[in-house]
């Protein structure tokens, strides 16, 4: 079975200033993806970022960027600039290739300080 | 551009009541899934659809069935209410294609209440 670990509850971070989330993993196959969820107080979820294992180059949209680190089956998300609009729960999640069921992490709340 | 819908998005069941939770899609995609979201947690898994007519478990089924036949729609039926199954669901499809790993597209969620 595959699991998703979420290390930090919450986390706070000051306006335009930079912030890293925390992920690992575990997972027995070699091919899969991993994916960022933002989740406002809207409740909605929204996709923030992908990143298929196999590629080696780090994902980045716009100010979200990852650190990948396959070995140490590592998945952390970088916000740069952070925002206002930014504030709410990420979450962590995995699916293995061919199998489109994720699990997720537990997530981390990320306020941010005007 | 509706996406994934879902309805109701509020409701309160007494214990030992049925309901059906409607979700539909637009954008044709082959996958469909039910998670439940209980407070401070994760989404898990209820069940999932690869496609029009097949539905499999995911990590928590107990209490709850599901239907599969359209590609559309994928309601998801709970029988006798219990307190436990408190919780907000969100249903979400991805695709098109199959095995392609594609970003899942959420509804905004129904939150329910057992009483």
């Amino acid at each position: 079975a595959q699991t998703v670990t979420q290390s930090q509850p919450e986390m706070s971070v000051q306006e335009a200033e930079t912030v890293t989330l925390s992920c690992t993993y575990d997972t027995s196959e070699s091919d899969y993806y991993l994916f960022w969820y933002k989740q406002p107080p809207s409740r909605q979820m929204i996709l923030v970022i992908r990143q298929e294992a196999y590629k080696q180059q780090n994902a980045t949209e716009n100010r979200f960027s990852v650190n990948f680190q396959k070995a140490a089956k590592s998945f952390s998300l970088k916000i740069s600039d952070s925002q206002l609009g930014d504030a709410a729960m990420y979450f962590c999640a995995l699916s293995n290739f061919g199998n489109e069921k994720l699990t997720f992490g537990t997530g981390t709340r990320l306020t941010i300080i005007p | 551009n509706a996406g994934v819908t879902q309805t109701p998005k509020f409701r309160i069941l007494k214990i030992g009541q049925s309901m059906t939770l409607q979700c539909a899609q637009d954008m044709n995609h082959n996958y469909m899934y039910w998670y439940r979201q209980d407070p401070g947690m994760g989404l898990k898994l209820i069940y999932y659809s690869v496609g029009a007519g097949i539905t499999d478990k995911g990590e928590v089924p107990n209490g709850y069935n599901v239907s599969r036949s359209t590609t559309e729609d994928f309601p998801l039926r709970l029988e006798l209410a219990a307190p436990s199954q408190t919780s907000v669901y969100f249903c979400a499809s991805s695709g098109p294609g199959i095995g392609t790993n594609q970003p899942q597209h959420f509804g905004d969620g129904t939150r329910l209440s057992i009483l």
